[in-house]
């Protein structure tokens, strides 16, 4: 079966770095989607990884290691806004989500 | 981009009626299409998926006489809830694919059932 873990909870103060991190066991894998989900709302698109390595867009970084079966999304200078909860899916020709890790910004 | 309509956005219906909730790609073909279930403070739990012009597969423990899929076109997909009772309340999401890599890569923007 899939078995994709992350943390459920984390908080930081508006400007800070937070780093949500994802590990996976999945018997298939064809790359590992991030999405940011608002209360009561679909989730939308923040990353695709295929390939080992880093991919930067803005203020959202996502990092992939197919060896290791990790992932992590890397948000830079937190805003109120970006209070959410992020989703971790790994694409085996279907999603398979984690279970989401709500992030929580202070002023 | 890619966008998604899932209509409606809310329903509220009786204990034993069906509702018909209808997912489109407005812009591009989806040859694939995903049904998700979404608990309060749960993730999405893939419910079926449909392929046009072929039956949906459905993911254990979903029901399949009970959620009617139908993928008739390469533009739309409906999900039928059957006979609704209070516990099928949830909030329900589709996503479209082209059939590349990009898997479930587009989501609509979800139905909230509320079952009375």
């Amino acid at each position: 079966g899939q078995n994709i873990d992350q943390p459920t909870e984390m908080t930081a103060t508006e400007g800070a770095i937070v780093q949500i991190n994802c590990t996976y066991q999945t018997s298939g894998f064809n790359g590992l989607f991030w999405y940011q989900q608002h209360a009561g709302e679909a989730p939308t698109f923040l990353s695709y990884n295929v390939l080992d390595g880093l991919e930067e867009k803005g203020r959202f970084s996502s990092f992939l290691s197919r060896s290791k079966g990790y992932s992590y999304l890397l948000l830079k200078e937190l805003q109120m806004k970006d209070s959410a909860s992020y989703l971790c899916a790994v694409n085996d020709y279907k999603l398979s989500f984690g279970a989401g890790t709500t992030v929580t910004v202070r002023a | 981009g890619a966008v998604v309509s899932q209509h409606p956005s809310r329903v509220i219906c009786k204990s034993g009626t069906s509702v018909k909730i209808e997912c489109r790609s407005l812009d591009f073909q989806a040859t694939t299409m995903f049904w998700y279930r979404q608990f309060p403070k749960q993730s999405l739990m893939l419910m079926a998926t449909s392929n046009e012009g072929s039956k949906a597969t459905y993911e254990q423990g979903v029901e399949k006489d009970k959620f009617l899929i139908n993928h008739a076109s390469l533009t739309l997909s409906t999900l039928t809830v059957t006979s609704a009772h209070p516990e099928d309340s949830s909030f329900y999401i589709c996503s479209a694919g082209t059939g590349g890599s990009d898997y479930g890569y587009t989501f609509g923007s979800g139905t909230r059932l509320t079952v009375v």
